[in-house]
């Protein structure tokens, strides 16, 4: 069964710093996902990404969100400088085009 | 906007009994989803839809594309079974999902 892999599954870090999450979608799909749930809310869409370029992004995703397939495999996203709102499981997604999607573990994250 | 909602939002069953988990949502899609959430927090998906009627095991997922409306039935429940599920859909033009707000399922031995 293919997977998709997320790194760390949990970090803690100040309000202000930086943080980068790590993905390895799946080796032959197209299209990168990030998906975000506050705890207790429902799963929302942050940011989608195809053909090396982000194709859609949500109003949650602002210029402190960024994107990145830095060398083929892995999809990162990083958030520039935190907030406590930030706080909430960030899921990577990964499919092929009109066919199921897989979702990773999730990386939990923690601003203090 | 696509609005999904789901119900019930808290389900408790005795083992054995037959689930249905309800969605429906506001404007014509081109695929629904259900998902399962276990406790650890990680997302699988279960089904993909645009039509008719898909089973795989214990689970039978139906759509009603004319009435915005989609059915995840689970047949003889197990404990196992304990999760969240999750109704999600794409939209026509892209491949996000847009997600209900989930169905937290507890099956009790």
């Amino acid at each position: 069964e293919p997977e998709v892999t997320q790194t760390p599954s949990h970090q803690v870090t100040q309000m202000g710093q930086e943080v980068i999450l790590r993905c390895v979608p799946i080796s032959n799909h197209l299209y990168f996902y990030w998906y975000r749930q506050i705890l207790g809310q429902k799963v929302e869409f942050l940011v989608s990404f195809y053909n090396n370029e982000i194709s859609e992004k949500s109003e949650i995703f602002d210029d402190q969100f960024s994107v990145e397939r830095p060398d083929g495999s892995n999809f990162t996203l990083k958030i520039r400088s935190t907030k406590l709102e930030d706080s909430a499981m960030y899921f990577c997604a990964s499919s092929d085009e009109g066919n199921t999607i897989y979702f990773g573990e999730g990386s939990w994250l923690t601003v203090v | 906007k696509n609005e999904v909602e789901q119900s019930p939002q808290n389900l408790t069953a005795q083992e054995g009994e037959f689930i249905t988990i309800n969605c429906s949502y506001s404007v014509g899609i081109s695929a629904l989803h259900w998902l399962q959430q276990h406790p650890g927090g990680g997302i699988v998906s279960l089904f993909m839809l645009s039509s008719g009627k898909k089973k795989h095991g214990r689970l039978i997922a139906t759509i009603n594309i004319q009435e915005k409306h989609s059915s995840l039935h689970i047949t003889a429940s197990h404990p196992r079974d304990s999760a969240v599920y999750i109704c999600a859909v794409t939209n026509f033009g892209n491949e996000k999902l847009t997600f209900g707000t989930g169905t937290r399922l507890t099956i009790i031995p």
